[in-house]
């Protein structure tokens, strides 16, 4: 199975800086990498779809890159909404395994 | 507007089975794949099994292979999850998720609990 490594866990932020974690797959996924921000209490959302690609009605604040085994997700200014934690997905090959999340948490 | 309705969770004992269902609506469900998700309490997602539009194509984490079954009826517009042998990690709350591009989910329902315990 793909290994996906997040970086780091939890990572303390403050509104209106540019944010930026990562994700390591332990093998080439080819691109094929989803991030989703789930909010407390909340079922995920999709965010990232295709390492780069913003899924609709997504604020374009949000930006993806990334290739290879490589990947990783910024936000930019970061908003009050934006608080929550963020998981990575392998989306090449099944099984479909996801990062164990990176935790914005306000200073 | 997309819906994805799970019911059927509850508390079972261990080695018990337990059915999830998971009703769509909102967009021609027999057109896409679905996937099952779940997550511990306090802990990541973990993605439990993926079916084809067709049901020709199945897969499964190897932590539930062998013990769950993931099944559709496309005329109902229904997702099923069957699990047996139920095991106290097996407790989480259960998403369904349809299949979007590049393989990601896109549409998620609220969840359904599964609490495993004697």
């Amino acid at each position: 199975d793909i290994q996906m490594t997040q970086s780091p866990s939890s990572l303390s932020v403050s509104l209106g800086d540019n944010v930026t974690f990562t994700c390591e797959a332990s093998e080439n996924i080819y691109g094929f990498l989803a991030w989703y921000q789930q909010k407390l209490g909340k079922a995920p959302k999709l965010l990232i779809y295709g390492a780069t690609n913003l899924e609709d009605g997504v604020p374009t604040r949000f930006s993806g890159s990334g290739s290879w085994t490589n990947y990783s997700l910024t936000i930019s200014s970061l908003e009050p909404e934006d608080i929550a934690t963020y998981y990575c997905q392998n989306n090449h090959v099944y099984p479909h395994t996801f990062g164990a999340g990176t935790k914005l948490e306000l200073k | 507007e997309v819906q994805l309705v799970e019911s059927g969770g509850g508390l079972v004992q261990p080695g018990r089975s337990l059915k999830l269902s998971c009703v769509a609506s909102g967009f021609t469900f027999s057109n896409y794949g679905m996937n099952w998700i779940r997550q511990a309490p306090g802990k990541g997602l973990e993605w439990v099994a993926y079916i084809s539009s067709g049901s020709s194509y199945i897969y499964y984490a190897e932590t539930v292979k062998g013990r769950f079954t993931i099944s559709r009826d496309n005329a109902k517009n229904t997702l099923y999850l069957q699990m047996t042998s139920l095991r106290s990690e097996d407790t989480a709350l259960y998403y369904c998720a349809s299949r979007g591009r590049d393989g990601s989910s896109d549409y998620w329902g609220q969840g359904v609990m599964v609490t495993v315990s004697s």
